[in-house]
């Protein structure tokens, strides 16, 4: 009953340093989607793949990369990490785009 | 675009209480809404939906309304407990993408 997996859980940085968020489903899903969370923003989308080796930037895409290789997998990649990236990263996941995601507990990033 | 707008908190509450928590949304077409929960450190958890005007969406004890006429999708619960306090966040999904667009939450407090 696993879901949306995203390891690890915390993380912390130095500015510069790259990193991968990793992001699993086991629900065959073809869409899958990273956000982040800021207070007083909500959640806004990062990139986002439709399905295996089709990828597309979302609403803040700058500083991040993404592949989709495998239907289950979905890293996020910080290539050069600033401290405007701290934030709580969450992966979701979903059948198709009339279905509600579904997300994973988060990554708890800070960049010093 | 596509954008949601809901009612800022905090919001506290006693115990027994009405809860009310206002969203409207500007979007193009027919989208599909949602409500999420964050329950504290956790991830999003799909609360309810409604697909198409007039649906109503309900789940423990929560409901919401899709109305076209007024673009509005406000979450309501007649009687809450402290296990309802959590981060709700109003979401739409464009029909025609994958996209979700959130809002930037409320957080609500239930004291005993």
């Amino acid at each position: 009953n696993a879901g949306v997996t995203q390891t690890p859980k915390f993380q912390v940085l130095k500015t510069g340093q790259s990193m991968t968020l990793q992001c699993a489903q086991d629900m065959n899903h073809e869409y899958m989607s990273w956000y982040r969370q800021d207070p007083g923003m909500g959640l806004r989308l990062i990139h986002y793949s439709v399905g295996a080796g089709i990828t597309d930037q979302g609403e803040v895409p700058n500083g991040y990369n993404v592949s989709r290789s495998t239907t289950e997998d979905f890293p996020l990649r910080l290539l050069s990490a600033a401290p405007s990236q701290t934030s709580v990263y969450f992966c979701a996941s979903s059948a198709d785009r009339a279905q509600p995601q579904h997300f994973g507990d988060g990554t708890r990033l800070s960049i010093l | 675009g596509n954008s949601v707008t809901q009612m800022e908190g905090p919001v506290t509450l006693s115990e027994e209480a009405f809860l009310t928590i206002n969203c409207t949304y500007t979007a193009t077409g027919y989208p599909s809404l949602f409500w999420y929960v964050q329950y504290p450190g956790e991830g999003l958890q799909l609360l309810l939906k409604a697909t198409k005007a007039d649906d109503k969406g309900s789940n423990k004890g929560f409901e919401a309304t899709y109305r076209k006429e007024t673009t509005s999708f406000h979450l309501e619960k007649g009687s809450v407990q402290v296990s309802d306090s959590a981060v709700y966040f109003c979401a739409l999904s464009d029909r025609n993408d994958y996209k979700l667009s959130f809002g930037a939450g409320t957080t609500v407090t239930v004291r005993a």
